[in-house]
C-alpha cells in the first residue's frame, strides 16, 4: 500500500539556523500536508498543497508539492525554540474516504 | 473554547478487558475521526464519521467500535483489549473533509493507553 518515507528522522540544530526536511513516497498524492506536533499534544496544520509545484508559505515556514506528486519538503527559516517538535508530513490519495496517509514524522531538537 | 477533549489521558488494561475512549468537541463539527499513533509509523486512521448516525472503516479497523448517536461525541470501544492495541489514540474533528486547510482538523490532546 501507499507509504511515506521522511528524513531526516531526527535533527538537532542551533537557534537560528535554517532547517530543511523531505517527504517521498513510490505513489501519487492529490494533496500534500504538513503537520506539527508538541510533546503531549495532538497534531496541529501548518501548511497544505493542494498542485504540483506548488511553493506555500506560512510565516518562517515554507513547503513545496513535488513536481511528480511523489514528494514535498518543508523549510522552517531561522529556528527558534518553539520550532521544538515532531513534523509529519500526510498525502491524500482519491479512494472511498479521501484517504490520508502520515509520514513516520521528523523529530526536530532545536538548542538555544 | 474547548475545541477537541478526550478522555481518560491515560489508561492501563489487562488483555481482554474492555474500555470506551471518550471524545467530544464543541465546534459543531460535521466529521470526526480516530487515529493511533505508533512510535515511527505516523498516525493511522482506525474509523471515522461524516455526521450523526454515520460511520465508516478507516485503515485499521479491526478490534475496535465507533457510534455517532450525537454531532458532538465520538466514542471509541474496545471490546477485547491485545497488547497489539497499546498506542497514543487521538480523536480529530473538523467542518469538512480533512485536507481542507481553511477548516483543518482540529485533534485532542490524545489518550495514551496500555495493554498489560
Amino acid at each position: 500500500g501507499q507509504q511515506l518515507n521522511q528524513s531526516p528522522q531526527s535533527m538537532f540544530i542551533q537557534e537560528g539556523e535554517d532547517v530543511s526536511m523531505n517527504c517521498t513516497s513510490s505513489s501519487i498524492f492529490n494533496t500534500w500536508l504538513w503537520y506539527k506536533q508538541d510533546p503531549g499534544e495532538g497534531p496541529v496544520l501548518l501548511i497544505a498543497l493542494y498542485k504540483a509545484g506548488e511553493l506555500t508559505s506560512n510565516g518562517r515556514l515554507t513547503a513545496q508539492f513535488g513536481i511528480t506528486r511523489k514528494d514535498s519538503f518543508l523549510n522552517i527559516s531561522a529556528s527558534i525554540p518553539s520550532d521544538v517538535g515532531i513534523y509529519f508530513c500526510a498525502g491524500q490519495v482519491k479512494t472511498s474516504y479521501d484517504k490520508v496517509i502520515f509520514g513516520p514524522g521528523t523529530s526536530l531538537s532545536v538548542i538555544p | 473554547n474547548a475545541g477537541v477533549t478526550q478522555t481518560p489521558k491515560f489508561r492501563i488494561l489487562k488483555i481482554g478487558q474492555s474500555m470506551t475512549l471518550q471524545c467530544t468537541q464543541d465546534m459543531n463539527h460535521n466529521y470526526m475521526y480516530w487515529y493511533r499513533q505508533d512510535p515511527g509509523m505516523g498516525l493511522k486512521l482506525i474509523y471515522y464519521s461524516v455526521g450523526a448516525g454515520i460511520t465508516d472503516k478507516g485503515e485499521v479497523p479491526n478490534g475496535y467500535n465507533v457510534s455517532r448517536s450525537t454531532t458532538e461525541d465520538f466514542p471509541l470501544r474496545l471490546e477485547l483489549a491485545a497488547p497489539s492495541q497499546t498506542s497514543v489514540y487521538f480523536c480529530a474533528s473538523s467542518y469538512n473533509w480533512a485536507i481542507n486547510s481553511n477548516q483543518p482538523q482540529h485533534f485532542g490532546d490524545g489518550t495514551r493507553l496500555s495493554i498489560l
